[in-house]
């Protein structure tokens, strides 16, 4: 069966560290995926897209890493901030026009 | 721009009535979509449009759910009857097919329903 896995349980990490999330996929072979954040009671906000063709992606504190092969692609938040807990959802692009949403991982950031 | 729109920002009813959730995309985006989410199933599309026609409902879970795009600032999701399974957050959200070509997409701030 089609799935997009994210690290289920809470990642909790102390101020300054990085933050790595995890988003893993099977049976799909996604041109794009993309990275969103959730905040409680709001609608996911996107973040940042990256290519099949792409390696890796770049926004100021943000890193995403797309491995095709693995089927896999990790998020990265460095120097995290406490303003930088939420949920983070990652999104298969399958098509022109429907994402593919994973499940999400709730990031605490504690000072 | 305001972003994208939806009323109400919730909802509570009794199984069996009917329910409506409202949406205005944002202006000039011809793509539209219906999301549900819950804690078990995560965010799920249910529907889109393009230029305000239906392309795929297929994740419209049965026929007690419709969606209509009258034009291209408004939308509306339909529940009719309810039942408590349906409780969840409705998100919409917008696109525009021009840009950077990432599709992404703008979310509304949902509306959580709850069916009793």
């Amino acid at each position: 069966s089609q799935k997009i896995e994210q690290n289920s349980e809470a990642l909790n990490i102390q101020e300054g560290k990085t933050a790595t999330l995890t988003c893993n996929y099977t049976n799909y072979s996604p041109a794009y995926l993309q990275w969103y954040r959730q905040d409680p009671g709001r609608g996911p906000v996107f973040l940042l897209l990256i290519r099949e063709n792409e390696k890796e992606k770049r926004k100021e504190r943000l890193k995403v890493t797309f491995d095709t092969t693995l089927k896999q692609s990790l998020f990265h938040i460095t120097a995290s901030q406490p303003a930088d807990s939420a949920t983070y959802l990652c999104a298969l692009v399958i098509s022109t026009d429907k994402l593919i949403f994973g499940t999400g991982t709730r990031l605490q950031v504690f000072p | 721009d305001a972003g994208v729109i939806q009323s109400p920002r919730h909802e509570v009813t009794e199984m069996g009535q009917e329910v409506t959730l409202r949406c205005k995309p944002i202006s000039g985006h011809d793509y539209l979509f219906w999301y549900r989410q819950t804690m078990m199933r995560g965010l799920e599309l249910l529907i889109y449009f393009n230029n305000n026609v239906p392309i795929d409902d297929s994740g419209m879970p049965e026929d007690r759910f419709s969606a209509k795009m009258p034009n291209a600032s408004f939308s509306t999701l339909k529940i009719q009857p309810s039942e408590p399974r349906d409780s969840a957050v409705y998100f919409c959200a917008s696109r525009s097919r021009l840009g950077t070509g990432g599709y992404e997409q703008y979310f509304g701030p949902g509306t959580r329903l709850t069916v009793t």
